[in-house]
């Protein structure tokens, strides 16, 4: 099955910088890529999301890249603020199911 | 929007005892459920595909007779802890597919199970 590897665990930022977490993938036929939020104690929610057939993708300070070749994909926030703060997911759907398979997730501070 | 909903939000049972933990999608059909658990500080480990009208598939390691899944409507899926014990204490979440082809699927709000 797919294995999803994401770096850092944690990362801690200064209030206004960017923040970039990035995963790999093990199956070369995964084609869908999404990103989470997770606050504590709620559901996880779809940030961002990135198709197999794009190589980046922006919505106002978030942006996904992918490099299908590498088999990895990055998540860039920029002019971060404090309530950006919360675990970051990546996750990756392979090619014979419709499961996704999650990274380890990232915990990500930013300090006012 | 995609709206889906669990029920209970939170629950202590006692060990031995069985509890129930549903999902609800209320504005769309759903023909494929997922049940994940995440314990503390942990990733979401998916558990159980629950398929409507058919028997749930159970990822490695998960116990099919302890964690019962029936998906009778196309709406409801549930999750039953049979003979609950400490370790099974964790946060269970439920997505609900809308749309397989794009990818579509949306989560619950999550259960949080306590057995003491």
């Amino acid at each position: 099955g797919e294995n999803v590897e994401q770096h850092p665990s944690t990362l801690s930022v200064q209030e206004g910088d960017s923040a970039v977490i990035k995963c790999t993938y093990s199956d070369s036929a995964s084609n869908y890529f999404p990103w989470y939020k997770q606050e504590l104690g709620k559901r996880p929610q779809l940030i961002i999301d990135i198709r197999s057939n794009v190589g980046e993708k922006k919505d106002q300070r978030i942006a996904v890249t992918l490099n299908k070749t590498a088999k990895h994909f990055s998540l860039h926030i920029t002019e971060t603020q404090p309530e950006d703060s919360a675990v970051y997911f990546c996750a990756a759907i392979g090619s014979n199911d419709y499961k996704l398979s999650f990274g380890a997730g990232t915990t990500v501070t930013v300090r006012a | 929007g995609a709206v889906v909903s669990q029920h209970p939000s939170w629950v202590i049972c006692k060990s031995g005892t069985s509890v129930k933990i549903e999902c609800r999608s209320l504005d769309f059909q759903a023909t494929t459920m997922f049940w994940y658990r995440q314990f503390p500080k942990q990733s979401l480990m998916l558990m159980a595909t629950s398929n409507e009208g058919s028997k749930a598939t159970y990822e490695q390691g998960v116990e099919k007779d302890k964690f019962l899944i029936n998906h009778a409507s196309l709406t409801l899926s549930t999750l039953t802890v049979t003979s609950a014990h400490p370790e099974d204490s964790s946060f269970y979440i439920c997505s609900a597919v809308r749309d397989r082809i794009l990818n579509e699927q949306y989560f619950g709000p999550g259960t949080r199970l306590t057995v003491t």
